[in-house]
Protein backbone atom coordinates (compact mmCIF):
# COMPACT_ATOMS: atom_id res chain seq x y z
CA UNK A 1 0.00 0.00 0.00
CA UNK A 2 2.02 3.31 -1.43
CA UNK A 3 -0.76 5.70 0.98
CA UNK A 4 -2.29 6.86 -2.41
CA UNK A 5 -5.89 5.60 -2.56
CA UNK A 6 -8.65 5.33 -5.27
CA UNK A 7 -12.46 5.07 -5.03
CA UNK A 8 -13.95 2.95 -6.86
CA UNK A 9 -11.89 0.01 -7.02
CA UNK A 10 -14.29 -0.93 -9.88
CA UNK A 11 -17.24 0.43 -11.56
CA UNK A 12 -19.40 -1.02 -14.31
CA UNK A 13 -21.92 1.53 -16.19
CA UNK A 14 -23.85 1.19 -19.38
CA UNK A 15 -22.55 3.62 -22.22
CA UNK A 16 -23.96 6.89 -21.80
CA UNK A 17 -24.15 7.16 -18.27
CA UNK A 18 -21.28 9.53 -16.68
CA UNK A 19 -18.88 8.65 -14.19
CA UNK A 20 -17.02 9.72 -10.93
CA UNK A 21 -13.70 8.56 -9.59
CA UNK A 22 -11.47 10.09 -6.83
CA UNK A 23 -8.31 10.00 -5.91
CA UNK A 24 -7.12 10.89 -2.74
CA UNK A 25 -2.62 11.37 -2.80
CA UNK A 26 -0.08 10.63 0.20
CA UNK A 27 -0.84 13.86 2.59
CA UNK A 28 1.99 16.86 1.42
CA UNK A 29 2.35 15.47 -1.98
CA UNK A 30 1.59 18.60 -4.30
CA UNK A 31 1.55 17.04 -7.34
CA UNK A 32 -0.98 15.06 -8.63
CA UNK A 33 -1.28 12.80 -11.26
CA UNK A 34 -3.96 10.63 -13.59
CA UNK A 35 -3.11 8.03 -16.39
CA UNK A 36 -5.23 5.44 -18.18
CA UNK A 37 -3.86 2.10 -18.83
CA UNK A 38 -5.61 -0.66 -21.46
CA UNK A 39 -5.09 -3.80 -21.88
CA UNK A 40 -1.34 -4.85 -23.29
CA UNK A 41 -0.25 -1.62 -22.62
CA UNK A 42 1.72 1.03 -20.60
CA UNK A 43 -0.41 3.39 -18.51
CA UNK A 44 -0.74 7.08 -20.68
CA UNK A 45 -0.67 10.40 -19.04
CA UNK A 46 -3.82 12.05 -18.91
CA UNK A 47 -3.56 15.17 -17.13
CA UNK A 48 -1.86 16.27 -13.88
CA UNK A 49 -2.32 19.12 -11.17
CA UNK A 50 0.48 21.12 -8.97
CA UNK A 51 -1.55 21.83 -5.70
CA UNK A 52 -4.72 23.42 -7.25
CA UNK A 53 -4.13 24.27 -10.64
CA UNK A 54 -4.13 21.94 -13.65
CA UNK A 55 -1.15 22.58 -15.36
CA UNK A 56 -1.13 20.13 -18.47
CA UNK A 57 -3.84 18.14 -20.56
CA UNK A 58 -3.11 15.03 -23.18
CA UNK A 59 -5.03 15.00 -25.92
CA UNK A 60 -6.49 11.98 -24.51
CA UNK A 61 -8.19 13.80 -22.28
CA UNK A 62 -11.46 14.61 -24.75
CA UNK A 63 -13.84 17.29 -23.74
CA UNK A 64 -15.92 14.30 -22.06
CA UNK A 65 -13.18 14.24 -19.42
CA UNK A 66 -12.74 16.42 -16.82
CA UNK A 67 -10.99 16.37 -13.91
CA UNK A 68 -10.14 18.92 -10.45
CA UNK A 69 -8.57 19.22 -7.50
CA UNK A 70 -10.30 21.90 -5.60
CA UNK A 71 -8.00 22.24 -2.57
CA UNK A 72 -5.26 20.76 -3.64
CA UNK A 73 -5.87 17.70 -1.72
CA UNK A 74 -7.97 15.16 -3.20
CA UNK A 75 -8.92 14.57 -6.85
CA UNK A 76 -11.80 13.70 -8.87
CA UNK A 77 -12.14 12.73 -13.03
CA UNK A 78 -15.53 12.77 -14.56
CA UNK A 79 -16.27 11.23 -17.72
CA UNK A 80 -19.22 12.29 -19.27
CA UNK A 81 -21.35 10.52 -21.49
CA UNK A 82 -19.20 7.54 -21.72
CA UNK A 83 -18.32 5.25 -24.53
CA UNK A 84 -17.12 1.15 -24.68
CA UNK A 85 -13.43 2.57 -25.51
CA UNK A 86 -13.21 4.66 -22.32
CA UNK A 87 -13.21 0.88 -20.98
CA UNK A 88 -9.58 0.90 -18.80
CA UNK A 89 -7.69 1.16 -15.81
CA UNK A 90 -7.76 4.37 -14.49
CA UNK A 91 -4.70 5.55 -12.23
CA UNK A 92 -3.90 7.95 -10.04
CA UNK A 93 -0.01 8.81 -8.45
CA UNK A 94 1.44 11.71 -6.57
CA UNK A 95 4.51 13.16 -5.60
CA UNK A 96 6.03 15.92 -3.66
CA UNK A 97 8.21 18.32 -5.79
CA UNK A 98 10.88 20.32 -4.10
CA UNK A 99 13.01 23.00 -5.62
CA UNK A 100 15.02 20.74 -7.18
CA UNK A 101 11.71 18.98 -9.61
CA UNK A 102 13.45 15.42 -8.55
CA UNK A 103 9.92 13.38 -7.80
CA UNK A 104 8.89 10.07 -7.49
CA UNK A 105 5.08 9.54 -8.18
CA UNK A 106 3.27 6.44 -5.99
CA UNK A 107 0.83 5.08 -8.10
CA UNK A 108 -2.69 4.19 -6.27
CA UNK A 109 -4.71 0.69 -7.08
CA UNK A 110 -6.65 2.22 -9.64
CA UNK A 111 -9.74 2.08 -10.63
CA UNK A 112 -11.15 -0.58 -13.30
CA UNK A 113 -13.98 0.91 -15.60
CA UNK A 114 -15.96 -1.31 -17.78
CA UNK A 115 -18.33 0.17 -19.87
CA UNK A 116 -21.17 -1.79 -21.49
CA UNK B 1 6.12 5.78 -33.40
CA UNK B 2 5.89 5.28 -30.03
CA UNK B 3 7.69 7.49 -27.87
CA UNK B 4 9.22 4.41 -25.88
CA UNK B 5 9.23 1.17 -27.22
CA UNK B 6 9.69 -2.39 -25.93
CA UNK B 7 9.64 -6.05 -26.91
CA UNK B 8 6.46 -7.09 -25.22
CA UNK B 9 7.45 -10.18 -24.40
CA UNK B 10 6.34 -12.56 -23.03
CA UNK B 11 10.04 -14.15 -21.69
CA UNK B 12 9.71 -17.18 -20.07
CA UNK B 13 12.82 -18.35 -18.52
CA UNK B 14 13.60 -20.92 -15.81
CA UNK B 15 14.70 -20.30 -12.19
CA UNK B 16 18.04 -19.31 -11.87
CA UNK B 17 18.38 -18.09 -15.86
CA UNK B 18 20.02 -14.47 -16.45
CA UNK B 19 17.84 -12.08 -19.03
CA UNK B 20 17.81 -8.25 -20.06
CA UNK B 21 15.27 -6.47 -21.65
CA UNK B 22 15.75 -3.25 -23.75
CA UNK B 23 14.29 -0.39 -24.21
CA UNK B 24 14.50 2.59 -26.89
CA UNK B 25 12.94 6.37 -26.41
CA UNK B 26 13.22 9.02 -29.17
CA UNK B 27 12.98 11.57 -27.75
CA UNK B 28 16.50 12.94 -27.07
CA UNK B 29 15.91 16.03 -24.74
CA UNK B 30 14.81 13.24 -22.03
CA UNK B 31 16.04 13.78 -18.39
CA UNK B 32 14.96 10.99 -16.15
CA UNK B 33 14.70 7.30 -16.72
CA UNK B 34 13.16 4.90 -14.70
CA UNK B 35 12.10 0.76 -14.89
CA UNK B 36 8.64 -0.08 -12.83
CA UNK B 37 7.37 -3.33 -12.26
CA UNK B 38 3.78 -4.39 -12.58
CA UNK B 39 2.00 -7.05 -11.40
CA UNK B 40 -1.55 -8.54 -12.74
CA UNK B 41 -4.37 -6.23 -11.98
CA UNK B 42 -1.47 -4.10 -9.70
CA UNK B 43 -0.67 -0.64 -10.15
CA UNK B 44 3.17 0.20 -11.41
CA UNK B 45 5.48 -0.35 -8.89
CA UNK B 46 9.16 1.61 -9.14
CA UNK B 47 11.72 -1.30 -9.11
CA UNK B 48 14.60 1.70 -10.01
CA UNK B 49 16.10 5.09 -11.66
CA UNK B 50 18.50 4.65 -14.43
CA UNK B 51 21.34 6.65 -14.21
CA UNK B 52 23.86 6.91 -17.37
CA UNK B 53 26.59 5.30 -14.89
CA UNK B 54 24.73 2.47 -14.80
CA UNK B 55 23.30 0.88 -11.42
CA UNK B 56 22.89 -2.07 -9.69
CA UNK B 57 20.30 -3.15 -7.16
CA UNK B 58 21.05 -6.63 -5.94
CA UNK B 59 20.06 -8.86 -8.59
CA UNK B 60 19.03 -6.23 -10.74
CA UNK B 61 21.16 -3.59 -12.82
CA UNK B 62 20.18 -0.56 -14.66
CA UNK B 63 22.09 0.67 -17.38
CA UNK B 64 21.62 4.33 -19.93
CA UNK B 65 23.04 4.73 -23.31
CA UNK B 66 22.06 8.41 -24.12
CA UNK B 67 24.19 7.98 -27.53
CA UNK B 68 21.86 5.12 -28.60
CA UNK B 69 18.72 6.33 -26.46
CA UNK B 70 18.76 2.99 -25.19
CA UNK B 71 17.71 1.29 -21.32
CA UNK B 72 18.66 -2.30 -20.52
CA UNK B 73 17.53 -4.02 -17.34
CA UNK B 74 19.52 -6.81 -16.43
CA UNK B 75 17.88 -9.57 -14.27
CA UNK B 76 20.06 -12.52 -12.44
CA UNK B 77 19.45 -15.28 -10.92
CA UNK B 78 15.61 -14.59 -11.76
CA UNK B 79 13.26 -15.98 -9.17
CA UNK B 80 9.57 -17.21 -9.23
CA UNK B 81 8.75 -13.72 -7.27
CA UNK B 82 9.99 -11.78 -10.33
CA UNK B 83 7.22 -12.87 -12.61
CA UNK B 84 5.60 -9.64 -13.62
CA UNK B 85 5.29 -6.56 -16.01
CA UNK B 86 8.32 -4.82 -16.17
CA UNK B 87 7.71 -0.79 -17.85
CA UNK B 88 10.50 1.03 -19.25
CA UNK B 89 9.64 4.76 -18.23
CA UNK B 90 11.26 8.48 -19.81
CA UNK B 91 10.39 12.07 -18.30
CA UNK B 92 11.62 14.49 -20.74
CA UNK B 93 10.69 18.02 -19.53
CA UNK B 94 9.64 19.45 -16.07
CA UNK B 95 6.31 18.63 -15.49
CA UNK B 96 7.52 15.08 -14.60
CA UNK B 97 4.46 13.31 -16.80
CA UNK B 98 5.50 9.66 -17.34
CA UNK B 99 5.54 8.33 -20.69
CA UNK B 100 5.69 4.10 -20.25
CA UNK B 101 6.64 1.77 -22.65
CA UNK B 102 3.89 -1.28 -23.61
CA UNK B 103 6.14 -3.11 -20.81
CA UNK B 104 7.76 -6.69 -21.43
CA UNK B 105 6.45 -9.45 -19.50
CA UNK B 106 8.24 -11.81 -17.81
CA UNK B 107 7.44 -15.17 -16.73
CA UNK B 108 9.71 -17.53 -14.40
CA UNK B 109 9.04 -21.06 -14.48
CA UNK B 110 10.43 -23.86 -11.84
Amino acid sequence: DTGVSQDPRHKITKRGQNVTFRCDPISEHNRLYWYRQTLGQGPEFLTYFQNEAQLEKSRLLSDRFSAERPKGSFSTLEIQRTEQGDSAMYLCASSLVGETLQETQYFGPGTRLLVL
Amino acid sequence: RKEVEQDPGPFNVPEGATVAFNCTYSNSASQSFFWYRQDCRKEPKLLMSVYSSGNEDGRFTAQLNRASQYISLLIRDSKLSDSATYLCVVISGNTGKLIFGQGTTLQVKP
